[in-house]
């Protein structure tokens, strides 16, 4: 069993649907908890970051956190035709050998459909 | 303003080529790292450094892949006798502060498609 479990999808929706976005964790010693979207040919960038339990909301994004669960949430509303791209949740801890290190999900492929 | 570049953006080798991958970092960042990202998965950790000094290099898959950044600037993954298992996605990430218990941003580049033939 992987450390960071995420749904691959694809998942299609239609434009300004609710899109709901999850992974599951294994590692209890996970800090801080991450999305980063990655768009295809290109290097994946910081949406949202997380410390606690909670939930977190930047515009049309809100992340939520449930450790006790070891269980995160993106939640997207509004979707845009934009939104389009892959979506990876990632986690933060000790490497053990010597730097703090992030794991990522396998990553979602999300589809916004005009 | 310039952001994480990489280069080449594509590498077609033939099994059993060596190559050589290069990253430069946002300029002042103390912290490098390296990811490979196979087709269908997330990025996996390969190897840190921090300025010059590589601190972790638990990710790297054999002795095969070795991880240099002399200066403490532009890094370079070099990858001997490649074999096709090593086709995939190799992203190089930046962030200004070494590595610690908090969170630091870690800006990533396009990345470098190598394909082993």
């Amino acid at each position: 069993q992987k450390e960071v479990e995420q749904d691959p999808g694809p998942l299609s929706v239609p434009e300004g649907a609710i899109v709901s976005l999850n992974c599951t964790y294994s590692n209890s010693a996970f800090q801080y908890f991450m999305w980063y979207r990655q768009y295809s040919r290109k290097g994946p960038e910081l949406l949202m970051y997380t410390y606690s339990s909670g939930n977190k909301e930047d515009g049309r994004f809100t992340a939520q956190v449930d450790k006790s669960s070891k269980y995160i949430s993106l939640f997207i509303r509004d979707s845009q035709p934009s939104d389009s791209a892959t979506y990876l949740c990632a986690m933060m801890g000790y490497s053990g050998a010597g730097s703090y290190q992030l794991t990522f999900g396998k990553g979602t492929k999300l589809s916004v459909i005009p | 303003g310039a952001g994480v570049s990489q280069s080449p953006r594509y590498k077609v080798a033939k099994r059993g080529q060596d190559v050589a991958l290069r990253c430069d970092p946002i300029s002042g960042h103390v912290s490098l790292f390296w990811y490979q990202q196979a087709l269908g998965q997330g990025p996996e950790f390969l190897t840190y450094f921090q300025n010059e000094a590589q601190l972790d290099k638990s990710g790297l898959p054999s002795d095969r892949f070795f991880a240099e950044r002399p200066e403490g600037s532009v890094s370079t993954l070099k990858i001997q006798r490649t074999q096709q298992e090593d086709s995939a996605v190799y992203l190089c990430a930046s962030s200004l502060e070494s590595t610690s218990s908090y969170y630091n941003e870690q800006f990533f580049g396009p990345g470098t498609r190598l394909t082993v033939l």
